[in-house]
C-alpha cells in the first residue's frame, strides 16, 4: 500500500524566514504533485514533478523531487503572510492504478 | 474557461437517506476523479473515470457508494443508506488524460445527521 508522509504537519513561522516541508512516499512513483488549500476552499495545483532531479519554482516556492530517496521538498523563501495555507503533496498510485494518494498536509501559518 | 463545478455545495441529510452529488468537469477533460476529504486529512481517492467507464473504483469504501458518468462528461456520485461516518467534503477533479494535473472543484460538504 502506497503511503505518503509529510512533515511537519503544523508549522508556524515568521515573515521573512525560510523553511522546508518534506514529503516521503513508500513506493516507486512517476509523478509528485504539490497542492495548496486555503480554509474552506478546494485544492489549487502548485507543481507537478515528473522525473528524478526535477526542480520547479514559482515566486517564493520551490519544489524538488528525488525519486531514489522517494522524497520531495517544498521550500519557502522569505515567507509572507499570503502563503499561509495547508500544503499537500500527492503521488500517483502507480502500477497501472489511478488516482492520487495524498499526505495529511502541512498546516502553515506565517505571522507578521 | 470554467473550472470544475460541483452541486450542491452543501447537503444535509438524515441517516439512512439516499444522496446524489454532481460533478461537471472542465470541458474536454476525459479523466474524472472523486475524492473524499475528512476534517484535517488529505483527500482520499474513491473512483476514477476515463470517458464513460469506471477505470478504477478501488477506493469506494463499500457497496453503498456508486458513481456514474453516462455520457463521458458529468458524473454523479450516489450514496445509499447514508451513515454518519459518510460526513465529509466530496471533491471532484478532472484532467486531460490519465496522470496529468488534476484540477479540483469546490467540493460538496455532506453532513449526515
Amino acid at each position: 500500500e502506497l503511503k505518503v508522509e509529510q512533515n511537519p504537519l503544523f508549522l508556524s513561522m515568521q515573515e521573512g524566514k525560510n523553511y522546508t516541508i518534506y514529503c516521503n512516499y513508500s513506493t516507486t512513483s512517476d509523478r509528485l504533485y504539490w497542492y495548496r488549500q486555503d480554509p474552506g476552499k478546494s485544492l489549487e495545483s502548485l507543481f507537478v514533478l515528473l522525473s528524478n532531479g526535477a526542480v520547479k519554482q514559482e515566486g517564493r516556492l520551490m519544489a524538488s523531487l528525488d525519486t531514489k530517496a522517494r522524497l520531495s521538498t517544498l521550500h519557502i523563501t522569505a515567507a509572507v503572510h499570503d502563503l499561509s495555507a495547508t500544503y499537500f503533496c500527492a503521488v500517483d498510485k502507480g502500477g497501472g492504478a489511478d488516482g492520487l494518494t495524498f499526505g495529511k498536509g502541512t498546516h502553515l501559518i506565517i505571522q507578521p | 474557461g470554467a473550472g470544475v463545478s460541483q452541486t450542491p455545495s452543501n447537503k444535509v441529510t438524515e441517516k439512512g437517506k439516499y444522496v446524489e452529488l454532481r460533478c461537471d468537469p472542465i470541458s474536454g477533460h476525459t479523466a474524472l476523479y472523486w475524492y473524499r476529504q475528512s476534517l484535517g486529512q488529505g483527500p482520499e481517492f474513491l473512483i476514477y473515470f476515463q470517458g464513460t467507464g469506471a477505470a478504477d473504483d478501488s477506493g469506494l469504501p463499500n457497496d453503498r457508494f456508486f458513481a456514474v458518468r453516462p455520457e463521458g462528461s458529468v458524473s454523479t456520485l450516489k450514496i445509499q443508506r447514508t451513515e454518519r461516518g459518510d460526513s465529509a467534503v466530496y471533491l471532484c477533479a478532472s484532467s486531460f488524460g490519465r496522470s496529468n494535473t488534476q484540477y479540483f472543484g469546490p467540493g460538496t460538504r455532506l453532513t449526515v445527521l
